[in-house]
């Protein structure tokens, strides 16, 4: 069964850089049959969708944080990783990563999400 | 403010149904598959439905998913304690290039 876990740190500085990583299990970030993403939940908000990447390194960022969002796949450790920079107190979220079914589809598998906070 | 809006919230008796509406744009769900999430706290959040009406497996046949233009339905029948948590739609935005989800909707069971 597929499992996606989050990790990092729970408390960033204002103008630093959040970094996350997604490790999985039960499945594989090398596998060309699915994306893995990025979804974040702001206290008291809705979900915002950060953005995707394939097992390739090829990655899409939401537009309204390219600028800010960096995205890796390490295979051999099957896991990626999340660098949204320059960071302010309204990038203090849930983050949940997330297995697409593909580019522009849903997402069928989620993590159980970590709280970042700036 | 999210391009797909839903009603914040609704509510009904144990095994009563509800239905959440997720209204959106014809770049959006006039153009590509919507899918539902179920959000309870302290857990991952849950696909339920995808491609307009497909339950994903292992999902109960009590929740329901339809489509009709710019706009999607969630339907829940016999409505459980178990069913309170939050309910999002989402799709691919093809104008804006992006997954949107909906503005979300909580399930309360009276």
């Amino acid at each position: 069964q597929l499992q996606l876990q989050e990790s990092g740190p729970g408390l960033v500085k204002a103008s630093e850089t959040l970094s996350l990583t997604c490790t999985v299990s039960g499945g594989s970030v090398g596998s060309p049959t699915h994306y893995w993403g990025w979804v974040r939940q702001p206290p008291g908000k809705g979900l915002e969708w950060i953005g995707r990447i394939y097992y390739n390194g090829n990655s899409y960022s939401n537009p309204s944080l390219k600028s800010r969002v960096s995205m890796s796949v390490d295979t051999s450790k099957n896991e990626f990783s999340l660098k949204l920079s320059s960071v302010t107190a309204a990038d203090t979220a849930v983050f949940y990563c997330v297995r697409m079914f593909d580019w522009n589809r849903h997402c069928d598998s989620w993590g159980q999400g970590t709280l970042a906070i700036v | 403010q999210s391009v797909l809006t839903q009603p914040p919230s609704v509510s009904a008796a144990p095994g009563q149904k509800v239905t959440i509406s997720c209204s959106g744009t014809t770049s959006g769900i006039g153009n590509d598959y919507v899918s539902w999430y179920q959000l309870l706290p302290g857990t991952a959040p849950k696909l339920l439905i995808y491609d307009d009406n497909k339950r994903l497996s292992g999902i109960p046949d009590r929740f329901s998913g339809s489509k009709s233009g710019t706009s999607a339905t969630l339907g829940i029948t016999g409505l459980q304690t178990g069913d309170e948590a939050e309910y999002y739609c989402g799709t691919w935005d093809s104008s804006l290039n992006v997954y949107v989800f909906g503005s979300g909707t909580k399930v309360t069971v009276l």
